[in-house]
């Protein structure tokens, strides 16, 4: 997974509560993203990040934030988890804009 | 707004025949268009990817066809196999811009 790990890999939470993913990269590459991927949606981007402390929204943001305080990491928070937030979400790198990504494994989140 | 289309949504291919998925694209901006494919409890990952300075490019089974006054591309894949039953991707970005993804299709060979 070009040596990218998300972590936890599978969570379960209730409606209301706080959840941290995280993305840790060895790759060192300077764009790293958000996805959600859902039944019939595809993979939806939720935030991105062209270098430490910058983040951007992609389209669908609302109910996420974003930070990074290191080049190898990029977390993405749920400030208060709904149900429609149950989904997969993966993480991908890129050395530069615009060209290849290389995805992580995923994080499987349930909000019940 | 800028969206990649794709379909079929879901296909079925006979082992040894040609899986066949297209996209189109609105913006003529794009020029890098890469292909993800997907397996069950798996990140996408890089399957083969053109810019449009070419209209076909091909790695192994897998080729793309691109037509840029359409605005389509597509994949193919020969002699399609089981191993190849995954979840497809196409996507399209321009200059530093981040990739647009179609919705995907989910391929099954039978065997």
């Amino acid at each position: 997974d070009a040596g990218i790990t998300q972590s936890p890999r599978h969570k379960v939470t209730e409606t209301g509560t706080p959840v941290t993913l995280r993305c840790h990269q060895t790759e060192n590459h300077r764009y790293m993203y958000w996805y959600r991927q859902d039944p019939g949606h595809g993979l939806r981007l939720i935030h991105y990040s062209y270098g430490v402390k910058d983040t951007d929204k992609g389209e669908v943001s609302d109910g996420y934030s974003v930070s990074r305080s290191k080049t190898e990491d990029f977390l993405l928070t749920l400030e208060s988890a709904t149900s429609s937030q149950t989904s997969v979400y993966f993480c991908a790198i890129e050395s530069r804009g615009g060209g290849t990504q290389y995805f992580g494994p995923g994080t499987r989140l349930l909000v019940l | 707004q800028q969206q990649v289309k794709q379909s079929p949504q879901s296909l079925i291919v006979q082992k040894g025949g040609i899986s066949i998925i297209n996209c189109a694209y609105e913006n003529t901006a794009f020029d890098y268009f890469p292909w993800y494919q997907q397996f069950p409890g798996k990140g996408p990952a890089l399957l083969i990817a053109i810019r449009p300075d070419v209209s076909e490019k091909k790695e192994g089974r897998f080729t793309i066809s691109f037509n840029k006054s359409a605005k389509q591309f597509s994949l193919h894949i020969m002699d399609s196999q089981p191993g190849d039953s995954a979840t497809y991707f196409c996507a399209a970005s321009s200059g530093y811009s981040t990739l647009t993804f179609g919705k995907g299709t989910m391929l099954l060979v039978s065997p």
